[in-house]
């Protein structure tokens, strides 16, 4: 069964204060990994999608990069309006090919 | 360049009632998903279904759930007999290419379901 783990829970950091989040994933046959942005009360909002180990994308002041086992999202030099939670999710080959998302990420940026 | 509308966005229903959630993909997409999110709970997906046809159910209760995404008009969620338990966000999200392919999901903002 495909399974997607994320760490840490939650996060605290200084504005500018860089730092990564972690997303782990066993799929069977990974066919894409996304990740999403999801402020409170909404919806989650589109970041990235990675396609095979090794590729990295950018987007501002996040950079969104894959292994063979997990990715990660770093975030540069972040600022409040950073704050929010993020989701990692995976679609691999079971499963009926559905997303599977982690827990996600609480990330506050104090100014 | 409407994005995926849910409606209504809010919705408190009794125990024993019915609830109905109505989800409009965006525009040029014909896949439909909904996911379901507790407190303090990862998304959890529901049913995938394209116009007219249900193709993967797989994560739907067996009882009291039902979906419909017809020839015209919004994808419907139905849970009939509310419980308490059924008070979540429900989020629908859409994509333009074949389920079976790598797609990228457009979320909406979700219907947040209070059972009282």
């Amino acid at each position: 069964e495909d399974q997607v783990t994320q760490s840490p829970e939650a996060l605290r950091l200084q504005e500018g204060e860089s730092s990564s989040l972690n997303c782990s994933y066993t799929v069977s046959g990974l066919r894409g990994l996304f990740w999403y942005r999801q402020d409170p009360g909404k919806g989650p909002e589109f970041l990235f999608t990675l396609y095979s180990a090794g590729e990295e994308k950018e987007k501002e002041r996040l950079k969104a990069t894959l292994t063979k086992k997990e990715s990660f999202l770093h975030i540069t030099a972040p600022k409040p309006e950073d704050s929010a939670t993020y989701l990692c999710a995976v679609q691999g080959d079971d499963y009926g090919q559905n997303f599977v998302f982690g827990p996600g990420t609480r990330l506050s940026v104090l100014p | 360049n409407a994005g995926v509308m849910q409606n209504p966005r809010h919705l408190v229903r009794r125990r024993g009632q019915e609830a109905r959630l109505r989800c409009s993909p965006m525009k040029g997409h014909s896949h439909v998903y909904w996911y379901r999110q507790l407190p303090e709970e990862g998304l959890k997906f529901m049913v995938y279904l394209q116009k007219e046809n249900i193709i993967d159910e797989s994560g739907m209760p067996k009882e009291r759930f039902s979906a419909e995404f017809p020839k015209e008009g919004p994808s419907i969620l139905r849970i009939q007999q509310v419980v308490r338990g059924d008070s979540a966000a429900y989020f629908c999200a859409s994509s333009p290419v074949k389920g079976t392919g790598v797609r990228t999901e457009f979320f909406g903002p979700g219907t947040r379901l209070t059972v009282l």
